[in-house]
């Protein structure tokens, strides 16, 4: 079945240990998002990517990165995680823009 | 700045019983409309979209469109324990390029069995 993966499920990291959550898609899309969301509160964009294009939320902070290698493929590289980015990390991705999006199981990150 | 707002709930439903969710959005010119529902501990799942004013149905549950009331709300019939979770509105709005979507807080519904 086409569908979106993420690894891990769950992260537990160390306050300010570089950490990379990883998302695959099999559905062929050509956009990929990165959404965070924290309990009881809506995802929060971060960024996402049209095919190569990069595309930065203002209010997304500078330790967050993202890289997309190919059309399958993106990383979500946070630099110095803090006790806030513990949160609920979402990928999705979309056929083209406005079209729906499909999200993965999320990766649950915890900091210590 | 775009909103998209919902009763944050929870709303409670009778089994069997209809559950009508609603959701407002600030941005006039916006173009897609999407529910999701979310278990808890769980990613959103899509259950409807809808682009143009009036009703889409889709088994058990009908998005209705109302772009002139900036108003969209999901209808879940026949209404089942399992339907209890988290229903986020999510909104796509006019600007252009690959940007994403809008999503409201949610509201949280249960169904009593």
């Amino acid at each position: 079945d086409a569908m979106v993966i993420q690894n891990p499920r769950y992260q537990v990291t160390q306050f300010g240990k570089p950490v990379t959550l990883s998302c695959s898609q099999t559905l062929n899309h050509n956009v990929m998002y990165w959404y965070q969301q924290k309990s009881s509160q809506a995802p929060k964009l971060l960024f996402h990517y049209y095919d190569k294009d990069f595309n930065n939320e203002a209010d997304t902070p500078d330790n967050f990165q993202s890289r997309r290698p190919n059309t399958s493929f993106c990383f979500l590289d946070i630099r110095s995680p803090g006790l806030g980015d513990a949160a609920m990390y979402l990928c999705a991705t979309s056929r083209s823009t406005g079209e729906a999006q499909y999200f993965g199981p999320g990766t649950r990150l915890l900091v210590l | 700045q775009k909103e998209v707002e919902q009763n944050s709930g929870p709303l409670s439903v009778p089994e069997g019983a209809i559950a009508s969710l609603n959701c407002t959005y600030s941005d006039r010119g916006s173009q897609s409309f999407f529910w999701y529902r979310q278990y808890s501990g769980k990613s959103p799942e899509l259950i409807m979209f809808i682009y143009s004013n009036g009703d889409k149905e889709d088994g058990r549950f009908t998005a209705q469109l109302n772009k002139a009331s900036q108003y969209v709300s999901l209808l879940i019939r026949d209404s089942q324990p399992s339907d209890s979770a988290t229903y986020l509105c999510a909104v796509k709005g006019s600007g252009g390029g690959a940007d994403g979507l809008t999503f409201g807080k949610g509201t949280h519904l249960i169904i009593q069995p």
